[in-house]
């Protein structure tokens, strides 16, 4: 079976400056997603980066970017120039290749940008 | 295209009643997913729906049941309510086929409160 452990319930930022979410994964498979998915108090679970395991090179989505260290299976999350509006629960998720759209998401970190 | 709606948006149940949640996928996707997430903690996976069969079971009980219909939505269907099922339940809807990865496009979630 796959964990995802976020290890920060809580974290907080100053506009503009930049922070990075931890998560950390276990699974005895190669091929692999990871991603973050955003959870706004709208509630909308809405994605914003992935990862293909078998890729080397980190992802990157405008102010977002990954650190992506397979051997340590850790998959971190950066945000540059924070804005007001990414205030929200930021989730890790996994899917294994062959399992469909089965997401196993860590607990959550909690991202407050406060200006 | 429109996105995937849930209904209804908030629900109030007393335990031992059933509840039936509704959920419509993103058009032209034939795969639906439902996930619970309780208060503070990520979305556990429940089960999945392709093409009108179950593609997968989380670790819920048999009290939680699904349909899938021939326009692709869904319900999720849960009997003998516990104050535990009190959560936010997410649908999600994919496009299963398209290679080895399929993104989800996630609904805003009913709030279910079980008293």
């Amino acid at each position: 079976a796959q964990t995802v452990t976020q290890s920060q319930p809580e974290m907080s930022v100053q506009e503009a400056e930049t922070v990075t979410l931890s998560c950390t994964y276990d699974t005895s498979e190669n091929n692999y997603y990871l991603f973050w998915y955003k959870q706004p108090p709208s509630r909308q679970m809405i994605l914003v980066i992935r990862q293909e395991a078998y890729k080397q090179q980190n992802a990157t989505e405008n102010r977002f970017s990954v650190n992506f260290q397979k051997a340590a299976k850790s998959f971190s999350l950066k945000i540059s120039d924070s804005q007001l509006g990414d205030t929200a629960m930021y989730f890790c998720a996994f899917i294994k290749e062959t399992s469909g759209s089965r997401l196993t998401f860590g607990e959550g970190t909690q991202l407050t940008v406060n200006p | 295209e429109t996105g995937v709606t849930q209904s209804p948006t908030h629900l109030i149940k007393t335990r031992g009643q059933q509840v039936t949640l509704r959920c419509s996928s993103q058009s032209g996707h034939n795969t639906v997913s439902w996930y619970q997430q309780a208060l503070g903690q990520g979305p556990q996976f429940i089960f999945q729906y392709y093409r009108e069969e179950e593609n997968g079971r989380g670790n819920f009980p048999p009290r939680f049941s699904g349909l899938q219909f021939p326009n692709y939505s869904s319900e999720l269907n849960v009997n003998a309510l516990e104050l535990d099922d009190s959560a936010l339940y997410l649908c999600a809807s994919s496009l299963l086929g398209q290679g080895a990865w399929n993104e989800q496009f996630f609904g805003p979630g009913t709030r279910l409160t079980v008293l």
